[in-house]
């Protein structure tokens, strides 16, 4: 069974930084890419970023370039997000997912960005 | 980047009713096309890739059809857990934009 565990998310100040993580199990981590999107709450779904499957190449949404970064630890079966340079409008529910298609999802962590 | 445009955004309908969502892309994008479902405090759930092929699991009332720019949800005969927001997303290029839901609301 696919799992998908998200954590780091939580309360930070406006030009602050957090970094999310997302353990995964039960399928071959290496030979997917892995995406993150991300939801404001009530609001619809935003495709943020998705990594290659060595980590290599990265895509983000234009919104996030310059201050996410993607990356993953294949050894680990690990996926992160690097937020920096957080605003108001980051605060969402931050959800990784298996594949460049998005096939299944985690539970989501929760982002708030507030003074 | 491509857009994607759901109508409508939201629904009334009653168990029993038969459902249709559309989906337009801004360019074409083959079949290159996921549905998914999400109910209030989960996670989104595949229900459709391909723009046709339904999940494992997914009841057969769910279909999905369309190419390139337009694309088709359908649920034949609406049940009550089917109450939900529904979403499309492409995963032609990146990024692999979602369209704006369409919530599916008891009549």
């Amino acid at each position: 069974e696919v799992q998908l565990l998200e954590s780091g998310g939580g309360l930070v100040q406006p030009g602050g930084s957090l970094r999310l993580s997302c353990a995964a199990s039960g399928f071959t981590f290496s030979i997917y890419i892995m995406t993150w999107v991300r939801q404001v709450p009530g609001k619809g779904l935003e495709w943020v970023s998705a990594i290659s499957t060595d980590g290599g190449t990265a895509y983000y949404e234009d919104s996030v370039k310059g201050r996410f970064t993607i990356s993953r630890d294949n050894s680990k079966n690990t996926l992160y997000l690097q937020m920096n340079s957080l605003t108001v409008d980051d605060t969402a529910i931050y959800y990784c997912a298996k594949g460049g298609w998005t096939d299944d999802w985690g539970q989501g962590t929760l982002v708030t960005v507030s003074s | 980047d491509i857009q994607m445009t759901q109508s409508p955004s939201s629904l009334s309908a009653s168990v029993g009713d038969r459902v249709t969502i559309i989906c337009r892309a801004s360019q074409g994008i083959r079949s290159d096309l996921g549905w998914y479902q999400q109910k209030p405090g989960k996670a989104p759930k595949r229900l459709i890739y391909s723009a046709s092929i339904l999940e494992s699991g997914v009841p057969s009332r769910f279909s999905g059809s369309g190419s390139e720019t337009e694309f088709i949800l359908t649920i034949s005969s609406l049940q009550p857990e089917d109450f939900a927001t529904y979403y499309c997303q492409h995963h032609n290029t990146f990024p692999r934009t979602f369209g704006g839901g369409t919530k599916v609301e008891m009549k």
